[in-house]
């Protein structure tokens, strides 16, 4: 079952602006990942945040994550052209009880318009 | 530094025919080991993933089926392929439940 939902499901922005996407999650995590998927691509990890954390930074990346609200966010700063891809949220949920697994969102699919 | 191969990349399959599809892992031992499907604009969809050799475990109940012959070979395999098997397959390797690092994936089509 999907852990995670991502919000908005698909986002269109212009070249420079910002990008901000959220995820929501439905039970308490270990961990939350963000990834981001080229078209016909596999995924690539962009970064990962613990349950005692609020804020990380990665570059242009900054990823917020709120426990009370089962919620987080990625904010792409300046965007470019290249960052044009599906972006994906995944958790690793308390409940996995050590099984290594991560149980993936459904993705926002971002496009940047030159 | 650490690799993933995939292949094939692409793949058509007719419906009933057998399937295997091998994913290694270079420059790592002992990797957790992921088989996902995505279907066309949609997430990933856990298939099986493997701690150690010989041990698999299913999340998908299904005609698909995995095994880890060695430490880095994972293989999902079916013996008949339904069309419902379409999809885009991914491999992925991690050490515990931190980030999962992908291959390039196969996309088969079933006829």
């Amino acid at each position: 079952s999907q852990q995670g939902e991502e919000d908005p499901q698909a986002l269109s922005i212009q070249e420079g602006e910002n990008a901000t996407m959220n995820c929501s999650y439905k039970t308490s995590i270990n961990n939350l990942q963000w990834y981001r998927q080229n078209s016909g691509r596999g995924l690539v990890h962009l970064i990962l945040i613990r349950s005692n954390e609020r804020e990380k930074h990665s570059g242009r990346l900054r990823v917020t994550l709120d426990t009370s609200k089962k919620s987080s966010s990625l904010l792409i700063t300046a965007s470019r052209a290249a960052d044009t891809a599906s972006y994906f949220c995944a958790t690793d949920p308390v409940s996995n009880f050590g099984n290594e697994k991560l149980t993936f969102g459904t993705g926002t699919r971002l496009t940047i318009i030159p | 530094s650490q690799t993933i191969h995939q292949w094939p990349a692409t793949l058509v399959q007719p419906v009933g025919s057998p399937l295997s599809l091998e994913c290694t892992v270079e420059g790592t031992s002992n990797p957790n080991l992921y088989w996902y499907r995505q279907a066309a604009g949609r997430g990933l969809q856990l298939l099986f993933y493997s701690v150690g050799i010989g041990q698999i475990s299913s999340e998908v109940p299904q005609n698909l089926s995995a095994s880890r012959p060695q430490d880095r070979q994972f293989i999902l395999s079916s013996k008949k392929l339904l069309l419902s098997d379409s999809g885009f397959y991914l491999c992925a390797w991690s050490l515990g439940v931190y980030e999962q690092y992908f291959g390039p994936g196969t996309r088969l089509t079933v006829t």
